[in-house]
């Protein structure tokens, strides 16, 4: 089955610190990639819709100098947190779809971001 | 923003019964899609449904959909504890290809042995 792979798991760091989250297909290649934000005990916020080659969409209310995010191959986007703060903790998830919207999204495991 | 509704918020259920989660959406789609999620992971891709389908099985899921309702339904045959998670609905807008999923706030069910 496709496989996503998101690095890394975990991250505890200091304020004002960047922090790099890699999310990549490992076993096909994705014409889309999906970044979400997840409070604890509550659903997935959509963040910003990567395509591969071209800018990033974000979603209102999403600071894009904020989250910075790079989809630079079919397999591979990856999303930065600038200048890191308390209120950026929170549970990232990355998925990715090829083109055709009927099938399905595939997940990667997601990555604890814990500012200290 | 949040499209769908799953109901209930929470189910607790022993072995071995069945587990039924509803979801609710509010515009036109192209397919909806039910994925679980364990504590503290990513998500896994359960049963995809497209709009003209009214029924689809997989193993020990059964997944409805009534367009005209706009509603659908997930359920679990014989449980096992195993099955404890949290499932969500997932809906594809369908005006818009391309376009992300959007999510339900979930059902978090536990399954108790």
């Amino acid at each position: 089955g496709a496989v996503v792979s998101q690095h890394p798991s975990r991250v505890i760091c200091k304020s004002g610190t960047s922090v790099k989250i890699e999310c990549r297909s490992l076993d096909f290649q994705a014409t889309t990639m999906f970044w979400y934000r997840q409070f604890p005990k509550k659903s997935l916020m959509l963040m910003a819709t990567s395509n591969e080659g071209s800018k990033a969409t974000y979603e209102q209310g999403v600071e894009k100098d904020k989250f910075l995010i790079n989809h630079a191959s079919l397999t591979l986007s990856t999303l930065t947190v600038t200048s890191a703060h308390p209120e950026d903790s929170s549970f990232y998830i990355c998925s990715a779809r090829v083109r055709d919207r009927n099938q399905p999204q595939h997940f990667g495991d997601g990555t604890r971001l814990s500012i200290l | 923003s949040q499209q769908g509704e799953e109901d209930p918020q929470a189910l607790s259920i022993q072995e071995g019964e069945n587990a039924t989660m509803n979801c609710s959406y509010k515009t036109s789609i192209n397919n909806l899609q039910w994925y679980r999620q364990n504590s503290g992971r990513g998500l896994v891709h359960l049963i995809l449904i497209r709009s003209n389908e009214r029924e689809k099985h997989s193993g020990r899921l059964r997944v409805t959909l009534d367009t005209s309702k706009k509603s659908s339904s997930l359920l679990i045959t014989a449980s096992r504890a195993a099955d404890t998670a949290s499932y969500f609905c997932a809906t594809a807008s369908a005006n818009q290809a391309g376009t992300a999923l959007i999510f339900g706030k979930g059902t978090t069910l536990s399954v108790s042995s």
